[in-house]
């Protein structure tokens, strides 16, 4: 079964700062989709940024970037120029090519210090 | 606003009973999916309808169902509840069969079970 691990659950960083979010997977399949989610207060579930599996260059969405890395399963998200709207729980999410689900990680709460 | 719309935002209610939350999913999006999140269980995905038909099942219990009408919006029923099935409960939509692009979530419903 697909797994997704968050190894941080807390994570701290001062405005204006850079942050990274680590996230490792576990899958055999080729094809599939990487996602990082970002859940403030509102509880709101808000889509930051997703990878296709099959694609080399890394994905970014303005100050959101991530670093890809397939053959070690890896998929952190960088935040640049931290603002106190970052501070969430953001959540590393896969799904297989063929598959209608997303597997989520446990999260990791992200403070952003003024 | 998403325009993935759940009701009601916070349900309470006791042991035994039965509850129906609602979601209405985003214009033009043809599939549902309903997720639980717990914080001993992380996100879970449930189950998910596209255009009135079950797509695909997670881990939803025999106590639960679920349906998509031909108006697209969806309920999940939660039957004989348990203090473990508190939680929140999230809504989320795509256009397709697969979310190739992620999903839409809706702002949850947060059920507690006293």
């Amino acid at each position: 079964a697909q797994t997704v691990t968050q190894s941080q659950p807390e994570m701290s960083v001062q405005e204006a700062e850079t942050v990274t979010l680590s996230c490792t997977y576990d899958t055999s399949e080729s094809d599939y989709y990487l996602f990082w989610y970002k859940q403030p207060p509102s509880r709101q579930m808000i889509l930051v940024i997703r990878q296709e599996a099959y694609k080399q260059q890394n994905a970014t969405e303005n100050r959101f970037s991530v670093n890809f890395q397939k053959a070690a399963k890896s998929f952190s998200l960088k935040i640049s120029d931290s603002q106190l709207g970052d501070a969430a729980m953001y959540f590393c999410a896969y799904r297989a090519g063929r598959s209608e689900k997303l597997v989520f990680g446990k999260g990791t709460k992200l403070t952003v210090n003024p | 606003d998403s325009g993935v719309t759940q009701t009601p935002k916070h349900l309470i209610t006791a042991t035994g009973q039965r509850v129906t939350l609602r979601c209405s999913p985003r214009s033009g999006d043809l599939s549902v999916y309903w997720y639980q999140q717990s914080l001993d269980q992380g996100l879970q995905f449930l189950i998910q309808y596209y255009n009135g038909e079950e797509r695909a099942k997670g881990n939803i219990l025999e106590r639960f169902s679920a349906q998509q009408f031909p108006d697209l919006h969806s309920e999940l029923n939660l039957s004989s509840l348990e203090l473990g099935d508190s939680a929140l409960y999230f809504c989320a939509s795509s256009v397709g069969q697969v979310a190739n692009y992620g999903y839409t979530f809706g702002s949850g419903t947060r059920l507690t079970v006293v």
